[in-house]
């Protein structure tokens, strides 16, 4: 299984909502990261998760809460979301964290597209 | 801080012809370098790395890129274009020192022409 699966791929939510983005992957990959992507742009980076501990918050606010559960599964938590949040949630694994001559690139998943009314 | 350029919002090419996206970074210390591929609705590809040894690195798809450290430069490139390259394509970086970041450049959207 070499894939990382989102769901949903498509979310519509309230400002008053509270949903949650689900990542899994099973190719034994001890990072995972998620993206934001807005539309014509590249990925920007949110949190990333080395062994499921937090290793970096990129100064995100605290309406997007992250959770790792177990070495397969990332949850993205969002709560009181603004229309300028609608975007394309990616996910994303590797190998591991690292600095190595071994480096890693990522395995992305297709993304969940978020529109927040 | 850390930069990645690629020249050319947009490129179009006719199908055969050759595919040539540019790629540039600053940094005094060469990084890891990557190109991804992003399909319309999708989320990205990884089509090949730079991180040590041969500076002609072949990746999917027929594409290979070549490291060139005196331009600081990473250009993709592929013999023949095919209609099913259309995409935007990313090049990134990740320094040796940074615990992990990635850092994509802006992007290039490739068309091919029949």
């Amino acid at each position: 299984d070499t894939e990382v699966t989102q769901t949903p791929k498509h979310l519509v939510m309230g400002m008053t909502n509270k949903k949650s983005l689900k990542c899994e992957q099973h190719m034994g990959h001890r990072a995972m990261y998620w993206y934001k992507q807005k539309a014509k742009k590249p990925p920007e980076l949110m949190f990333v998760y080395s062994y499921e501990k937090l290793s970096i918050n990129e100064s995100v606010p605290s309406r997007f809460s992250p959770e790792c559960p177990n070495s397969s599964l990332l949850n993205l938590h969002l709560h009181a979301l603004q229309p300028e949040d609608s975007a394309l949630y990616l996910c994303a694994s590797s190998q591991a964290l690292g600095t190595g001559p071994g480096n890693y690139g990522y395995t992305f998943g297709s993304g969940t597209r978020l529109t927040v009314v | 801080a850390q930069s990645v350029t690629q020249l050319g919002s947009h490129v179009s090419v006719s199908e055969g012809a050759l595919v040539l996206l540019r790629c540039n970074y600053s940094s005094s210390v060469p990084p890891y370098l990557f190109w991804y591929v992003q399909y319309p609705n999708q989320g990205l590809q990884l089509l090949l790395k730079y991180t040590t040894g041969a500076t002609l690195v072949k990746g999917i798809n027929g594409f290979e890129a070549e490291f060139k450290k005196s331009e600081t430069s990473f250009h993709l490139t592929k013999p023949s274009a095919h209609m099913s390259d259309a995409a935007e394509y990313f090049c990134a970086v990740k320094m040796k020192t940074s615990y992990d970041k990635v850092i994509f450049g802006p992007g290039t959207s490739l068309s091919v022409i029949p």
